[in-house]
Formats: structure tokens, sequence, C-alpha cells
């Protein structure tokens, strides 16, 4: 059970340039979330979905795009990459209805925009 | 909005002796809350949470918290703690009517180091 796999796990991005962090999970699970760390910031909700299709901006969403075309998949686009977004981005996943609530978070994404 | 602070940012404590790590939210209603830990280069990990019922919640590992809803605290415990327990610590509330579920509002995290 390979629960919520993120690629890559590291990157090096120029500014100005695009690219697509990918998230999956295989637990069926109706809700994903990206996060953003930031030393000494904790983590910050950029964008969630509470089922294929339906998507929503959380606490830090400008300069991120995301879709859910599917259950399994979560990505989360950098349209133009700035020095700004240089961070480690978390994906995770759960069900919905509080008594299941447990959140899976992947191993993360290092991010350096240069 | 809702929030979390946690007031220790550091804190270093003798393999063997307790722990009680801070944490205080603000949230309009019951809130959803949760501890997670965090190795070094690792993803979190869900330590335990509160929904509703008993305020005395047992985790993972020897670790408990209380809900003190007068104090809008979330202390989390350990009796003894051992080497291993050196990480990051994160408490955060569901953001929510989800249960956290659509999204989490993080504490800044306390960082834990263990003397031997």
């Amino acid at each position: 059970n390979a629960g919520v796999t993120q690629t890559p796990k590291f990157q090096v991005l120029k500014t100005g340039q695009s690219m697509t962090l990918q998230c999956a999970q295989d637990m069926n699970h109706e809700y994903m979330s990206w996060y953003r760390q930031d030393p000494g910031m904790g983590l910050r909700l950029i964008h969630y979905s509470v089922g294929a299709g339906i998507t929503d901006q959380g606490e830090v969403p400008n300069g991120y795009n995301v879709s859910r075309s599917t259950t399994e998949d979560f990505p989360l686009r950098l349209l133009s990459a700035a020095p700004s977004q240089t961070s480690v981005y978390f994906c995770a996943s759960s069900y919905s209805g509080i008594a299941k609530n447990i959140q899976y978070f992947g191993a993360g994404t290092r991010l350096s925009v240069l | 909005a809702q929030s979390v602070t946690q007031p220790d940012i550091h804190i270093t404590v003798s393999e063997g002796a307790s722990l009680e790590l801070r944490c205080n939210y603000s949230y309009g209603a019951t809130p959803y809350l949760f501890w997670y830990v965090q190795s070094p280069g690792q993803g979190l990990q869900l330590l335990l949470k509160y929904f509703s019922g008993d305020t005395l919640v047992q985790g993972i590992k020897g670790f408990e918290a209380e809900f003190k809803r007068s104090q809008s605290s979330f202390n989390l415990r350990k009796p003894s703690v051992h080497w291993s327990d050196a990480a990051e610590y994160f408490c955060a509330v569901g953001r929510g009517s989800g249960g956290g579920a659509d999204g989490l509002t993080f504490g800044k995290g306390t960082h834990l180091i263990i003397q031997p």
C-alpha cells in the first residue's frame, strides 16, 4: 500500500520556469490538500479539493494552480516560478467524515527556485 | 479566522524527563485539534487528535494531550521522553466543518531537543 506519493523529491528551477508537482494516493480518499513548509512558519495550506472536479483556495494560493480530474491525482502547478516559492511542499489526503478523518501526508518535494 | 500559537520555538529536555508542549488555538466553534510530529527530512505523522468527548486523548508513542476549552489550549504531554522523540512538533486546528479533511491551520512548530 503506497499511501500518498509525491514526485519529484527534489527540483531546482530557474525564475520564470513552470513545473508540476505530482501527488497521487491509492486509498480512494475524497479530500486532498497541498501545503508548503517554510522555516519558522509551520505548514500553510495552498489549495485543497473535496472531490474530483472540486477545488478551493487555502491560505496562500497565489502563484499556484490545481485541478482534480481523478480521485487519485492532485497536481500542483507553478506557472512562472519565483524565488519566494522556494519551499518544501507536502500533499495530504483524507477520507471525508469526521469519524474517519486522518490526514495522510506524502514525503514532500523540496523545491529551489534560483 | 482560526489560528494556532505554539509559544515555544525550542524546548530542551533530558532523556527520561517529562515533557509538555504548549498549544493555544483561536476558533469560533468546537475545534478539531491535532498534534503531528516531523522527524528531520521526513513527512508528518499524526500523534493524536481531538474532536469531541473525553478531553484527555491518548495517542501513539506514549503521548497524550488535554483539551481545555476555558484556556483555548491543547497541550501535548509525555511522562518520560526517549532520545527518539527529538523532532519538530506541530499543533493544528481544522479549518472548517470537515474535521480537518478540508485543510488544517498549523502552528509554527516546537523543536524538541533531547539531552542525554
